[in-house]
């Protein structure tokens, strides 16, 4: 399996800020996956960010919001954007590995006051 | 659309007891289907996951699931529960050639001594 790793792997931030959280992968992929969990809540998917060319995001999600960049097949960032309380959540990413199985970072923990 | 049904939000077993967490799928076409578990302050962790053939799938961790068709159901099941296990457990679907993952709104399991 693909070994992830994530930064920061939490922080508090104030309302109005941008925090961007780097996920890095042990080897190349191609699919790279940004997903928000919040407090008590499943997974939802934000957005898939492949390389040389833009983030789809899913409903619900938005690029000025939440923008991507995925500068090389084992690295990606995302950006949460002016934060508000509601965005207080883990971020995770993940990649498609062997056998077309999605493998999990250890996720970034986010509390936004 | 595809959806993920886990019933039971939160189970209490005892130590050495066996254990069964409940998920349920919709889904037009054969699914990929994934089990991930959280365990406290973690990612998530991929205990199994059913493509094809034997529906029966072993995992890690000593845990197995079966996949149903008939149901739309994909059950994880271990015979005896260790106090370890205690932990929230995703169940996930895969379809299409997206590779998004759905996931059920987790189960989370208590293990008393």
């Amino acid at each position: 399996s693909a070994v992830i790793s994530q930064k920061p792997s939490r922080d508090i931030c104030q309302r109005g800020t941008s925090l961007t959280i780097q996920c890095q992968v042990d080897s190349q992929v191609t699919m790279m996956f940004w997903y928000r969990q919040q407090p008590g809540q499943s997974l939802t998917l934000i957005a898939t960010a492949n390389q040389g060319s833009e983030a789809t995001y899913e409903s619900g999600f938005v690029i000025d919001k939440f923008p991507i960049s995925r500068p090389n097949l084992t690295f990606s960032t995302l950006t949460v954007s002016n934060m508000s309380p509601e965005d207080s959540s883990i971020y995770l990413c993940s990649v498609i590995g062997q056998q077309e199985t999605q493998y999990f970072g250890p996720g970034t923990r986010l509390l936004v006051l | 659309a595809q959806s993920v049904t886990q019933p039971d939000i939160h189970i209490t077993v005892s130590e050495g007891a066996s254990l069964e967490l409940r998920c349920n799928y919709s889904y037009g076409a054969t699914p990929y289907l994934f089990w991930y578990v959280q365990s406290p302050g973690q990612g998530l962790q991929l205990l199994l996951k059913y493509f094809s053939g034997d529906t029966l799938v072993q995992g890690i961790k000593g845990f197995e699931a079966e996949f149903k068709r008939s149901q739309s159901s994909f059950n994880l099941r271990k015979p005896s529960v260790h106090w370890s296990d205690a932990a929230e457990y995703f169940c996930a679907v895969e379809g299409g050639a997206t590779n998004k993952l759905i996931f059920g709104t987790g189960t989370l399991l208590a293990v008393q001594p």
